[in-house]
């Protein structure tokens, strides 16, 4: 089965540093996306991305945040200056079509990369 | 406000059982509705979509009210591999994409 692949896995750093967190998406897929969730909390929406822009984003991607798509095949999601309630798990995930197409449409999500900020 | 709405759990039932998740969604304008599975610590995956007429794999059954905005998950047969949080999850279409908006999940714990 395809797979989105992320890395690193998990990662500690200290709060102000700036991280960034890679994905690579299934390779025939056209829209990206970021979505975070809190220990015990719900996975929310961060980001989506296609035709390399940003096609929405929530209130939670302030302009700490920023994606990119350096290359052909990786999808990155940057914070800029991290802050202690930046700790979550970030997951990317890539689908060949938009969210309101679920005909045939899966949305796959990589294992995330697990970040911790001290 | 786009909120998804769901049972808190956890359920505990044992193998051979039958369980039902429960989910409200408040935003009358979502069209599309599924089922994601989350194991603890692992990433959500797509258990199933749901349909307006209600669609069926296996043991899994689900059904999607829109006058009501509810959506439910029927577990029959229940399996120790079951254990895992249940996602409801409804897409919003927003600007010129959507996004996923996910409940919080119940969690369901099927003992032998």
């Amino acid at each position: 089965e395809p797979e989105v692949t992320q890395t690193p896995s998990h990662q500690v750093t200290q709060m102000g540093q700036e991280v960034i967190l890679r994905c690579v998406p299934i390779s025939n897929h056209l829209y990206f996306y970021w979505y975070r969730q809190i220990l015990g909390q719900k996975v929310e929406f961060l980001v989506s991305f296609y035709n390399n822009e940003i096609s929405e984003k929530s209130e939670i991607f302030d302009d700490q945040f920023s994606v990119e798509r350096p290359d052909g095949s990786n999808f990155t999601l940057k914070i800029r200056s991290t802050k202690l309630e930046d700790s979550a798990m970030y997951f990317c995930a890539s689908s060949t079509r938009g969210v309101w197409d679920s005909t045939g449409n899966t949305i796959y999500f990589g294992e995330g990369s697990w970040l911790t900020v001290v | 406000r786009k909120e998804v709405e769901q049972d808190p759990g956890p359920f505990n039932v044992p193998e051979g059982a039958t369980v039902a998740f429960n989910c409200t969604y408040s935003n009358s304008a979502s069209q599309s509705f599924f089922w994601y599975r989350q194991d603890c610590r692992k990433e959500p995956k797509l258990l199933m979509s749901v349909y307006s007429s209600g669609n069926e794999d296996g043991r899994f059954t689900a059904q999607l009210n829109r006058a009501s905005q509810y959506i439910s998950l029927l577990i029959r047969d229940s399996k120790l591999s079951d254990s895992a949080t249940y996602l409801c999850v409804a897409a919003h279409y927003g600007g010129s994409q959507g996004n996923l908006i996910f409940g919080k999940g119940t969690k369901l714990s099927v003992k032998p």
